[in-house]
């Protein structure tokens, strides 16, 4: 099955700066790869998404890369807010039956 | 639209005792999966069902556990005997048809302790 890893687990940042996480897969059949915020108690949500016929998706501050030969997508956060903090999960799907996500980020934006 | 409703938000059982875990699809969904959360780490896909069928259960622990989608009503998993290991949030999401290829949403999940 489809491994999907994480990195990196923890991340600082201050107020106004970007913050990157990468993630890579193991299924070169991996099509669809959607990242997810999870704030403490509560849902996962959608933030944005990226499928496999496209290289890059920017959403005003959010934006994804995707390297398919590397099997390598990254999240891109830029004039990061303290409302960024929040655990991030990346995912990685082939039929769309099943997601498997890595192990999340847990990103703290510092005032 | 209400979005994916699942109840009871927090379920605390005894060791041994049976924990029910109910999930009601967006309107229109007929697709519902399941997702598991340990503490601090990511989501394990469990089970994905159609409206009384099993499409995928290859997530799914061989024992103690699970699930259904009845013609009528919510989606019901179903842990017996349950044991410390299975304290978690359990989500569930859906979508409107088969395999399709984008984020669905998640339930606000049930987080079940066991004592």
């Amino acid at each position: 099955g489809e491994n999907v890893e994480q990195h990196p687990s923890t991340l600082s940042v201050q107020e106004g700066d970007s913050a990157v996480i990468k993630c890579t897969y193991s299924d070169s059949a991996s099509n669809y790869f959607p990242w997810y915020k999870q704030e403490l108690g509560k849902r996962p949500q959608l933030i944005i998404d990226i499928r496999s016929n496209v290289g890059e998706k920017k959403d005003q501050r959010i934006a994804v890369t995707l390297n398919k030969t590397a099997k390598h997508f990254s999240l891109h956060i830029t004039e990061t807010q303290p409302e960024d903090s929040a655990v991030y999960f990346c995912a990685a799907s082939s039929t769309g039956n099943q997601f498997y996500f890595g192990t999340g980020t847990s990103l703290t934006v510092i005032p | 639209n209400a979005g994916v409703m699942q109840n009871p938000r927090h379920l605390v059982r005894r060791r041994g005792q049976e924990a029910r875990l109910r999930c009601s699809p967006m309107k229109g969904h007929s697709h519902v999966y399941w997702y598991r959360q340990l503490p601090e780490e990511g989501l394990k896909f469990m089970v994905y069902l159609q409206k009384e069928n099993i499409i995928d259960e290859s997530g799914m622990p061989k024992e103690r556990f699970s699930a259904e989608f009845p013609k009528e009503g919510p989606s019901i998993l179903r842990i017996q005997q349950v044991v410390r290991g299975d304290s978690a949030a359990y989500f569930c999401a859906s979508s409107p048809t088969r395999g399709t290829n984008y984020g669905y949403t998640f339930g606000s999940g049930t987080r079940l302790t066991v004592v």
